[in-house]
């Protein structure tokens, strides 16, 4: 079964300083990996993917993610964070069949000026 | 492409009125997923479609709901009778898994208002 965990339902940073967002995976599969962000009143949106290749992925916005196996982490981040990336931010994991997502609780980002 | 549409973007109902929200998903895709989004519940999946052939409908909250998908760019999700419980903002979201792309695209959610 699939399953995603991200660490701190709520992050705050001041603005220009480092965006660190944990996730954690379960997948008896090689995982697809997914960063999607929620702006206040809008959808989801879908940020950067890790299929398979590279194991840094760069994203919309600045951000990137980087895949560890070993560590079964797929955490995001962005060196210098603006005032426009304050939203939720959702994990995901694809099911073994690539037609269902599962998604963590999101993680809340302030960023304080 | 205009993306997921969804409408209407927010309903406000009294109690016991029926409740269709529509989608349109993205031309070509072959799944349609509905989803809720509460504080409290986070964002639940309650159907999905392949094909519009509903696969997983274990999500759905009860009989109350149900869902339909008549063709390839139109699918509702009906409430009847809604309850104060079901204010929550639905999603519709539409992924192409044939050729491996995955990644589900999403409306922008009608805000479910029952008073």
């Amino acid at each position: 079964a699939q399953s995603v965990t991200q660490l701190g339902s709520h992050v705050s940073v001041s603005e220009g300083a480092l965006v660190l967002l944990r996730c954690n995976y379960s997948s008896s599969v090689p995982p697809y990996l997914f960063w999607y962000v929620q702006y206040p009143n809008q959808g989801l949106q879908l940020l950067l993917k890790y299929t398979t290749g590279a194991t840094l992925v760069k994203g919309i916005n600045g951000f990137e993610a980087e895949f560890k196996k070993s560590e079964t982490s797929f955490h995001l981040t962005k060196p210098s964070a603006h005032m426009s990336d304050a939203a939720e931010y959702f994990c995901a994991v694809i099911s073994n069949t690539g037609n269902q997502f599962y998604f963590g609780t999101g993680t809340s980002l302030t960023v304080i000026p | 492409d205009a993306g997921v549409i969804q409408s209407p973007r927010h309903e406000v109902t009294e109690m016991g009125q029926e409740v269709t929200l529509r989608c349109k998903p993205i031309s070509g895709h072959d799944y349609l997923f509905w989803y809720r989004q509460t504080m409290m519940r986070g964002l639940e999946l309650l159907i999905y479609f392949n094909n519009n052939v509903p696969i997983d409908d274990s999500g759905m909250p009860e009989d109350r709901f149900s869902a339909k998908m008549p063709n390839a760019s139109f699918s509702t999700l009906k409430i009847q009778p809604s309850e104060p419980r079901d204010s929550a903002v639905y999603f519709c979201a539409s992924s192409l898994v044939r050729g491996g792309t995955y990644e589900q695209y999403f409306g922008p959610g009608t805000r479910l208002t029952v008073t």
